[in-house]
């Protein structure tokens, strides 16, 4: 069965240091999404791609990038870890279009110490 | 600007109906969705919505979209203690394939 896989499921750091989180699908989607889910703020657009080498930022994109070298991953790289980027991550998928579906893996929490 | 709006919580007895309610601002809005989150995991589409529709059933759950008040509701029949999890409302506008997400609506049933 096609699937998005994400890791590390849990990551602790430390401020200032760079962190990369993975994210791989076997679905085959040309869109990919990196969202963040905080209490009090639900899912917010960090990054995403809609093919290889096409990357789009979103609302709160500071701190943060993304690579898309294949269809089949983007990676989300912290450039300097802060504590306010202490969150739950969440990649997705979809095929494209406005009637596409998203399709989530099951988070990585980041702590930033 | 693109704005989802949801109540924070619901609470309901095993058996009964359950209605989360969802508002949004932008009227291009093509698709709206309904996505579940159970605990430590990621989000699963429950179903969804064309903005020219008014009405979807699916099995225990009802749509309803009230185009002209941009007021979008999921009912729950006959709610069970395994549907207790996290309600998120979302919607994608035309030409677009991100999504803009609600806050949630955390569902909890008693037994």
């Amino acid at each position: 069965d096609a699937e998005i896989t994400q890791s590390p499921r849990h990551k602790i750091t430390e401020t200032g240091r760079q962190v990369t989180l993975a994210c791989h699908q076997t679905w085959n989607h040309n869109n990919m999404f990196w969202y963040r889910q905080d209490l009090g703020h639900g899912l917010r657009l960090i990054h995403y791609s809609y093919g290889v080498q096409d990357t789009n930022k979103g609302e709160v994109s500071d701190g943060y990038s993304v690579s898309r070298s294949n269809t089949e991953d983007l990676p989300l790289t912290l450039e300097s870890a802060a504590s306010s980027q202490t969150s739950v991550y969440f990649c997705a998928s979809s095929e494209g279009g406005s009637n596409s579906p998203l399709h989530f893996g099951n988070g990585t929490r980041l702590t930033v110490t | 600007g693109e704005d989802v709006e949801q109540s924070l919580f619901l609470s309901v007895r095993e058996g009964d109906s359950s209605v989360i309610n969802c508002t949004y601002t932008d009227s291009s809005s093509t698709y709206l969705y309904w996505y579940k989150q159970e605990p430590g995991a990621g989000l699963q589409l429950l179903t969804y919505i064309f903005s020219n529709m008014d009405m979807k059933q699916d099995q225990r759950l009802t749509v309803l979209l009230n185009k002209k008040d941009k007021h979008l509701s999921l009912r729950i029949a006959d709610t069970q203690t395994g549907d207790s999890a996290i309600y998120f409302c979302a919607e994608s506008l035309s030409g677009y394939s991100t999504l803009t997400f609600g806050k949630g609506t955390m569902l909890l049933v008693s037994p």
